[in-house]
């Protein structure tokens, strides 16, 4: 069984500035996993996904995250936040030949002015 | 742009009564899923269909809840009665292919639903 550690559950930061949502996953088979925001009020949107190959991936709105196995981590990045950031952003996983998909409790994005 | 429909977007309801959500896949979408989201949590998975077939609803508490997708194309999920705990976000998502990793999940807009 897969399982999904969103470390922190409100991240601030001010407009412009880098951030990082940090994820770490647990599963005893190899994975896939994703990122989706959701917006107040509306359902989900995929951010980003890894499946396999170049551990760097890049996604919408300028976000792109890093596999790292040996980690056991997924952390999400964007170099310069803009006000219409302020969503959650929930990390998830599902495992090999499975596609049920495990989702993180998320983490809300607060932008600062 | 297609999108996942569900109506209704907002269900205020008192306890022991029954409700209903009704869910519109995008077109041609064989996977359709419902999952709760509890106010503070993740989206759980409730139940996942293959066309008309149930594929998975082990998370689903089947004493109160039923769920149908009877042509393979639209779903409803019922709830009856209606608990306090009930109260959450329930989000339908819909895949194009068979149910798998690389299908990517497009989600609705949910239906916020509050038990008095």
């Amino acid at each position: 069984a897969q399982s999904v550690t969103q470390l922190d559950s409100q991240v601030p930061v001010f407009e412009e500035a880098p951030v990082e949502l940090r994820c770490n996953y647990s599963s005893s088979v190899s994975v896939y996993l994703f990122w989706y925001v959701q917006y107040p009020n509306q359902g989900l949107q995929l951010l980003l996904k890894y499946l396999s190959g170049s551990t760097l991936v890049k996604g919408i709105n300028g976000f792109e995250a890093e596999f790292n196995k040996s980690q056991t981590s997924f952390h999400l990045r964007k170099p310069s936040v803009h006000i219409s950031d302020t969503a959650e952003y929930f990390c998830a996983v599902t495992g090999f030949g499975d596609d049920k998909i495990i989702f993180g409790k998320g983490t809300r994005l607060h932008i600062l002015p | 742009e297609a999108e996942v429909a569900q109506s209704p977007r907002y269900k205020i309801t008192e306890k022991s009564q029954a409700v209903a959500f009704w869910c519109d896949p995008i077109s041609g979408h064989a996977t359709l899923y419902w999952y709760r989201q509890i106010l503070g949590q993740g989206p759980e998975l409730l139940v996942q269909f293959q066309d008309e077939s149930v594929v998975d609803d082990s998370q689903l508490p089947k004493d109160r809840f039923s769920a149908e997708r009877l042509k393979g194309v639209d779903s409803t999920l019922k709830i009856q009665p209606a608990e306090l705990g009930d109260s959450a976000m329930y989000l339908c998502a819909s895949s194009l292919g068979d149910a798998g990793a690389h299908n990517e999940q497009f989600f609705g807009p949910g239906t916020r639903l509050t038990v008095l």
